[in-house]
């Protein structure tokens, strides 16, 4: 059952754009990943976010978290054409032992240049 | 290190025949994961183990599918046998401490039933 729900399904934007993406979860985790995944090829892990920080950069990527809410944003600033790809959040579940990560069906990412 | 290996990248087969999946993770990892990936049901874990050992077999659609992990090195996902529904592109992932941490993927397998 997916745990992760991505928003939207696609995004079409122009190159330099800004680009955001969003993922509600249902349970309460330990933790939320997000990952790439470009056309024809395996997920890539991007950055993953513990359920006591709120907010996490890595290059041109900030990843935000609130656990009240229990969502999640991905930006990706300047986008680049080599960002177009489908982006997934994945979590774990909180206090079940060490459960395998549940993705979402993520966002289709287009970066026209 | 050579990352997770997948193999075949690519299978075609006939409906009724058998299908093995093959996967090297990376060294060191004590959990693997076998997802299905589909444009309807997006990626489906099938099963997971620990230390070679089966944790969860619960996402396994059907009796059809079975996998193996022998040691710590290979594991196997059998589908016999295949139907067309079984058409997906099949993912392993390994791991250090489960969903604790990163997972690195495997390139997939393509396969088709046709």
């Amino acid at each position: 059952s997916q745990q992760g729900e991505e928003d939207p399904q696609a995004l079409s934007i122009q190159e330099g754009e800004n680009a955001t993406m969003n993922c509600s979860y249902k349970t309460s985790i330990n933790n939320l990943q997000w990952y790439r995944q470009n056309s024809g090829r395996g997920l890539v892990h991007l950055i993953l976010i513990r359920s006591n920080e709120r907010e996490k950069h890595s290059g041109r990527l900030r990843v935000t978290l609130d656990t009240s809410k229990k969502s999640s944003s991905l930006l990706i600033t300047a986008s680049r054409a080599a960002d177009t790809a489908s982006y997934f959040c994945a979590t774990d579940q909180y206090n079940s032992g060490n459960t395998p990560l549940v993705f979402g069906k993520g966002t289709r990412l287009s970066v026209i240049a | 290190d050579a990352g997770v290996i997948q193999s075949p990248r690519h299978e075609v087969t006939e409906m009724g025949q058998e299908v093995t999946l093959r996967c090297k993770p990376i060294s060191g990892h004590d959990y693997l994961f076998w997802y299905r990936q589909t444009m309807m049901r997006g990626l489906e874990l099938l099963i997971y183990f620990n230390n070679n050992v089966p944790i969860d077999d619960s996402g396994m659609p059907e009796d059809r599918f079975s996998a193996k992990m022998p040691n710590a090195s290979f594991s196997t996902l059998k589908i016999q046998p295949s139907e067309p529904r079984d058409s997906a592109v099949y993912f392993c992932a390994s791991s250090i401490g489960g969903a604790h941490t990163e997972a690195f993927f495997g390139q997939g397998t393509r396969l088709t039933v046709v």
